[in-house]
């Protein structure tokens, strides 16, 4: 069973609308909660990160929240644009060692 | 170069045969991990490298898979008698310094295909 899973696992929208991924988790404890974009055959690339005291985080049109009661995470990405297209991964990381928890990953298409 | 590299882009190979993936950090960082990234799903942690040693391995399917860091900078993937299901992208990343906060950044990956 996986640790970490997403919701919904893909979605399209329209350019200049707003939309919201799921990350529901089990791992516990976690030391944080990690939010990833990937481009189709690139690495991923850090968003936003969140100890399990924060409840959300910002970085430009990305926004993440935490209810670590719940064990839930969302990211809501605001006036998409056509560059957001790519894979959101939500990541748990275990304490002390760092290794990381992926979940399957959402894969968001804006359309112009 | 600033980022993590890997090398090759593209691995195909037939079954049966070894392979050699390699990863080269970010100068000085002191951390290094390996993951596997089936089509659709998300990245698996493989081994993770604190300097030259493996301090966790954890997650190496089995005994086919060995990884080694001799110098505590560039790392090597190696996969013996490959088999079908090694086909995946295989992710590097380094960080920093050890710990759950530190940041990983993740090279390009390197996509291996056994046929």
């Amino acid at each position: 069973k996986n640790q970490v899973e997403q919701s919904p696992q893909s979605l399209i929208i329209l350019e200049g609308k707003n939309c919201t991924l799921q990350c529901n988790y089990t791992v516990s404890p976690f030391s944080n909660l990690r939010w990833y974009k990937q481009d189709t055959g690139r690495g991923p690339v850090s968003l936003t990160i969140m100890t399990f005291s924060e409840n959300t985080k910002s970085n430009g049109r990305y926004t993440a929240t935490l209810d670590a009661d719940t064990k839930q995470s969302s990211l809501h990405i605001t006036a998409s644009q056509l560059s957001d297209s790519a894979s959101y991964i939500c990541v748990v990381t275990a304490p002390n060692t760092g290794k990381l928890i992926f979940g399957q990953g959402t894969t968001l298409q804006v359309k112009p | 170069g600033a980022g993590v590299s890997q090398t090759p882009s593209n691995k195909v190979t037939e079954k049966g045969k070894y392979v050699e993936l390699r990863c080269d950090p970010i100068s000085g960082h002191t951390a290094l991990y390996w993951y596997r990234q089936s089509l659709g799903q998300g990245p698996e942690f493989l081994i993770y490298f604190q300097g030259t040693g493996a301090a966790d391995d954890s997650g190496l399917p089995n005994d086919r898979f060995f990884a080694v860091r001799p110098e505590g900078s560039v790392s090597t993937l190696k996969i013996q008698r490959t088999e079908r299901g090694d086909s995946a992208v295989y992710l590097c990343a380094s960080s920093p310094r050890q710990g759950a906060s530190s940041e990983q950044y993740f090279g390009p990956g390197t996509r291996l295909t056994v046929t």
